[in-house]
């Protein structure tokens, strides 16, 4: 299948600092990517849908100026935290859809830790 | 909740034996999509089971679909100690995909 990059596989900063994720498609181009948020021992839950050359579709409760996702070319979607706190630690996982959307590929995740 | 409910919450089975979860949805849906993650881990996709099809195999995976009841089931037979993971069943309405709560299954040896 279809292989799915996402760095770093984790991450660790300190309150009020900026991280960001990066999720590549390497063998196919993805018009469509999706970053996950997943809370321990919980399911995953969606947080935005982000589409190449345009603007992220944010899920309601998620603060968009918190969480900026920028998908500048169709291998690569970021997701940036600002201004982190210890409450946005969690695993952030990307998905990326091909053209037809038949089947969306999951990078391997990113545990990120605000202390 | 645009969440599906999944059934059991958690499941403790003995190596041998085969191991259902069970997932309700919402909304109407294009596909659905099973997945397993280990421990801490990324997502590795099982199976995909498209609107229109009631049944599908995959090894040890059997699928089936109601659309009807907006149910799915998955199950793993001759469990093994390796099937030992969270399973968690995915939804495609229109491209995002929406999980369900998660099953956790333990296979003791």
């Amino acid at each position: 299948g279809a292989v799915v990059s996402q760095h770093p596989s984790w991450v660790i900063c300190k309150s009020g600092t900026s991280v960001k994720i990066e999720c590549r498609s390497l063998d196919f181009q993805a018009t469509t990517m999706f970053w996950y948020r997943q809370f321990p021992k919980q399911s995953l839950m969606l947080m935005a849908t982000s589409n190449e050359g345009s603007k992220a579709t944010y899920e309601q409760g998620v603060e968009k100026d918190k969480f900026l996702i920028n998908h500048a070319s169709l291998t690569l979607s970021t997701l940036t935290v600002t201004s982190a706190h210890p409450e946005d630690s969690s695993f952030y996982i990307c998905s990326a859809a091909d053209r037809l959307n038949t089947e969306a590929f999951f990078g391997q995740g990113t545990r990120l830790t605000v202390v | 909740s645009q969440q599906g409910e999944e059934d059991p919450q958690a499941l403790s089975i003995q190596e041998g034996e085969n191991a259902t979860m069970n997932c309700s949805y919402k909304t109407s849906i294009n596909n659905l999509q099973w997945y397993r993650q280990n421990s801490g881990r990324g997502l590795v996709h099982l199976i995909l089971i498209r609107s229109n099809e009631r049944e599908k195999h995959s090894g040890r995976l059997r699928v089936t679909l109601d659309t009807s009841k907006k149910s799915s089931s998955l199950l793993i037979t001759a469990s093994r100690a390796a099937d030992t993971a969270s399973y968690f069943c995915a939804t495609d309405a229109g491209g995002k995909l929406i999980f369900g709560q998660g099953t956790t299954l333990q296979v003791k040896p």
